[in-house]
């Protein structure tokens, strides 16, 4: 079945530094999604990025798709004490449906006032 | 803003019992979705359904487990005989169309003592 690696597995960052968490697959990606879980909570979709090479930005996240559409990167610029959670890559299966979310297994940022 | 709830938050049961674990989707949308997530670890598939019939199921999703839309709201998911490896946090999910983002529920919180 589809599979995504996601590094690395736990970032610890001082208030105000940056931060990149990582998604790599062996097969090309119909799209990628990315979502956030906050400590105790439910996973938020952030974005779906499903052209080659596409980069979106919400205000301080910056998010990538590769260009051969197997990778993506979330980048959160200075981070604040508000961004500590869980950041997962989901990807659907590998026929393009999202009838089925395979989730990596995230990345968990804590942040150091 | 429309959004998927979950009861009970949190359910306690005896192993070998059965639970049923409701969820609520968003009224408009048409594919519905649960996933589990055991204590720090990544949110995994379960099951979709779409037009009162499984699309899709995961190797978790064996006999012991059933989904079911019993009237125009409610979708849920009953576990026959409860296993103390079933302790884990049960999320539904819905959305629009099988191309549309899943909005997650806030969980069901499930313990098999």
């Amino acid at each position: 079945g589809q599979q995504v690696m996601q590094i690395p597995q736990y970032q610890h960052v001082q208030e105000g530094e940056d931060f990149t968490t990582y998604c790599n697959s062996s097969t090309t990606l119909s799209n990628i999604q990315w979502y956030k879980q906050r400590p105790g909570g439910h996973p938020v979709f952030l974005i779906q990025l499903v052209k080659s090479g596409e980069v979106k930005k919400q205000k301080r996240l910056t998010f990538q798709f590769g260009e051969a559409k197997k990778n993506s990167s979330l980048h959160i610029t200075a981070t604040q004490t508000t961004d500590v959670g869980t950041y997962f890559c989901a990807v659907p299966l590998s026929g393009g449906s999202n009838y089925k979310l395979t989730f990596g297994k995230g990345t968990l940022l804590t942040v150091n006032p | 803003e429309p959004e998927v709830t979950q009861t009970p938050s949190h359910q306690v049961t005896q192993m070998g019992q059965e639970v049923i674990l409701r969820c609520v989707p968003i009224s408009n949308h048409l594919y519905f979705y649960w996933y589990r997530q055991i204590l720090g670890q990544k949110v995994e598939f379960l099951v979709s359904f779409y037009n009162n019939e499984i699309s899709e199921k995961s190797e978790i999703f064996d006999d012991q487990f059933s989904v079911e839309r019993p009237d125009g709201s409610n979708f849920t998911l009953k576990i026959r005989s409860t296993k103390l490896e079933d302790s884990a946090m049960y999320f539904c999910a819905s959305s629009r169309t099988s191309q549309n983002i899943q909005y997650f529920g806030a969980g069901t919180r499930l313990s098999v003592l």
